[in-house]
């Protein structure tokens, strides 16, 4: 089952510290968007990217930016790591109309201590 | 997009019928109703989505009134598998961003 694939599955970095977050979308899909997911929270979106371009953004600062390649895989760096991005962070793709639901992958759980 | 309200948590029994209702009053023409559903540390998984009237798949079926202003899902015999979050989420199915709320926690009882 081609679906999505994310690493690394966990991850502790030091406040401070940047870090890169890899994800492949599922076959067919060529839509990636990140979401960040608190303990006991729902997904806070972050940002959607479609043909190698962000196409829309949530509510995070600039140290959240993203990269989407010629195949469709995506990247999430954040920078200067603040304790309060420790969280679960999710990647979902879709097709660009979201026909047929978003489909995620298992997340990175990112530690910052 | 349409704020969704839905209870915190619910509990049930192995083998009963489950609805979980998300009140969405402010439902836009071009929304539709999507649920999903989450298990501990894994990414949420799509259950249903519906426009109108009521739609069922081989694992929910999704409940719209006329006013469409909540929706319900119904989980038929529930297994103690079934124990996850559930979302209610409402958007223009244009593929842009989801808006989750805080979710049903589902828990169920053997």
């Amino acid at each position: 089952d081609a679906g999505v694939t994310q690493s690394p599955t966990h991850l502790i970095k030091t406040r401070g510290q940047q870090v890169t977050l890899r994800c492949s979308p599922k076959s067919g899909h060529d839509t990636v968007s990140w979401y960040q997911q608190a303990l006991g929270q729902g997904p806070q979106f972050i940002f959607q990217y479609y043909e190698e371009e962000e196409r829309q953004r949530g509510n995070f600062p600039d140290r959240f930016s993203g990269h989407q390649f010629p195949n469709y895989s995506s990247e999430l760096n954040v920078n200067a790591l603040l304790l309060g991005d420790s969280a679960l962070y999710l990647c979902a793709s879709s097709f660009p109309t979201g026909d047929g639901g978003y489909t995620f992958g298992s997340g990175t759980r990112l530690t910052v201590v | 997009l349409a704020k969704t309200t839905q209870p915190i948590s619910m509990d049930s029994y192995e083998g009963q019928e489950v609805n979980i209702t998300c009140s969405h009053n402010n439902i836009a023409t071009n929304d539709y109703i999507t649920w999903y559903q989450q298990f501990p540390s894994q990414g949420p998984r799509f259950i249903i989505q519906g426009y109108k009237t009521k739609v069922t798949n081989e694992v929910a079926s999704l409940f719209i009134p006329a006013d469409r202003k909540s929706s319900t899902l119904s989980l038929p015999r529930v297994s103690l598998s079934d124990t996850a979050v559930y979302y209610c989420l409402v958007g223009d199915h244009q593929g842009g961003k989801l808006i989750f709320g805080q979710g049903t926690e589902l828990s169920v009882k053997p």
